[in-house]
């Protein structure tokens, strides 16, 4: 079975800081992986999403994240956090008939002024 | 594209009351997945229709749960009776599955109080 895990549950940076959220996985085949943003109270908005090719993926906002195979992982990164990004980040794989996306438990981010 | 509309956003009711929170697909797409979030537990999934037919269901917690989708554009989630432990935030998503890499867009959600 897939499954996904967020090793930091909250983490708080200062604005203007670099972050990296932690994601790895457990799937038997080549993942597709995603990371997802949840501001309050809002749905989840997609942020950005692997399926093959390079690595090093880019998104919204100005984030990135990296496929490491080797680590079963897929870090989120972004050079300078801004006081907007406080959110819920939610990293997902799914599956490779595409029906089952599983995701993780989820890293509240703050920032601090 | 106006997204994925969820009604109502917001829901408060009492125990024993039927509940029935409702799910507008995106244009074209043609799978439908429904997830609830809970502080406990995350974000589970509870049903996946492709082509309005439910493909899974075991995510459904039990029999007082039921969805639907009379069209291809539409569907339901029924509870019935309602209990507080179902208090959560219910999204539904939508995808066209055409291979496996496909993304999901999800609803704002709808939040559910069962007093």
């Amino acid at each position: 079975a897939q499954s996904v895990t967020q090793p930091d549950i909250h983490i708080t940076v200062s604005e203007g800081a670099s972050l990296e959220l932690r994601c790895n996985y457990s799937y038997g085949a080549t993942p597709y992986l995603f990371w997802y943003v949840q501001s309050p109270g809002q749905g989840l908005q997609l942020l950005l999403k692997y399926f093959s090719g390079d690595t090093l993926v880019q998104g919204i906002k100005g984030f990135e994240a990296e496929f490491k195979r080797s680590q079963s992982s897929f870090n989120l990164r972004k050079p300078s956090v801004h006081w907007s990004d406080a959110a819920e980040y939610f990293c997902a794989v799914l599956n490779n008939a595409g029906n089952m996306l599983t995701f993780g438990g989820g890293t509240r981010l703050m920032v601090k002024p | 594209d106006a997204g994925v509309i969820q009604s109502p956003r917001h829901e408060v009711t009492e125990m024993g009351q039927e509940v029935t929170l409702r799910c507008k697909l995106i244009s074209g797409h043609n799978s439908l997945f429904w997830y609830r979030q809970t502080m406990m537990r995350g974000l589970e999934l509870l049903i996946y229709f492709n082509n309005n037919v439910p493909i899974d269901d075991s995510g459904m917690p039990e029999d007082r749960f039921s969805a639907k989708m009379p069209n291809a554009s539409f569907s339901t989630l029924k509870i019935q009776p309602s209990e507080p432990r179902d208090s959560a935030v219910y999204f539904c998503a939508s995808s066209l599955v055409a291979t496996g890499a496909n993304v999901l867009t999800f609803g704002a959600g709808s939040r559910l109080t069962v007093l």
